[in-house]
């Protein structure tokens, strides 16, 4: 089965460091990769994707993320964080079904910036 | 603005009773879906669809139906078969093969 993994339920990093969310993928083929950020009682926005061309890959607010196929990891990533990064984060990987297209999510981090 | 539109942003529904969850976007995005997401578990992919006057399944279909009468509108119902409604629930759409934009979802609460 197609799937993603998200191996911390919970990160903490003190503002103004690096900070890194985990996810690793499974699936057959190429995989397409997907992070995505949810603020409280809010829907999912998208940061950015992998499909295909160079590892590293940047997206919204200063956020990048590396694909590392060796690894099979897609882990998000950015320089400096800010309190206002504190969300849930989802990793996500697409998968064709019946000539449609579906998202499998993993389970999110929720990443805690502190002051 | 464009953009994915949920209401009403809290449900409750009673004991034995049908209760339907609206979505509606104006970004003339072809794929609509709709996803159930509990604490720790991700989201999970009820129903999708691709084109009006077609939907499909996805992973935890039983105890919901949808409808694709226009393009711009995705309802789904949340009948009194499914045992356990409590649940954030998220309606998405997107053009082909692009990434998904989400509403600000409906919180479905039992009383």
């Amino acid at each position: 089965a197609q799937s993603v993994a998200q191996p911390e339920d919970q990160v903490n990093v003190a503002e103004g460091n690096p900070l890194t969310v985990k996810c690793t993928y499974s699936v057959s083929g190429n995989p397409y990769l997907f992070w995505y950020v949810q603020y409280p009682n809010r829907g999912l926005q998208f940061l950015l994707k992998y499909i295909t061309g160079d590892n590293l890959v940047k997206g919204s607010y200063g956020f990048e993320a590396e694909f590392n196929k060796s690894q099979t990891s897609f882990h998000l990533k950015k320089p400096s964080a800010l309190v206002s990064d504190s969300a849930l984060y989802f990793c996500a990987v697409r998968v064709p079904i019946q000539g449609a297209q579906k998202l499998v999510f993993g389970q999110g981090t929720r990443l805690t910036i502190n002051p | 603005d464009g953009g994915i539109t949920q209401s009403p942003k809290y449900l409750f529904r009673k004991e034995g009773q049908n209760v339907t969850l609206s979505c509606e976007q104006n970004l003339n995005h072809d794929a609509m879906y709709w996803y159930r997401q509990d604490p720790g578990q991700g989201l999970r992919l009820i129903y999708y669809s691709q084109i009006v006057n077609d939907f499909q399944k996805g992973d935890i279909a039983e105890g919901y139906s949808v409808s694709r009468e226009k393009k711009e509108s995705f309802p789904l119902t949340v009948t009194s078969a499914q045992k356990n409604p409590t649940a954030f629930y998220l309606c998405a759409s997107s053009p082909s093969w692009q990434p998904q934009h989400f509403g600000d979802g409906t919180r479905l609460s039992i009383l």
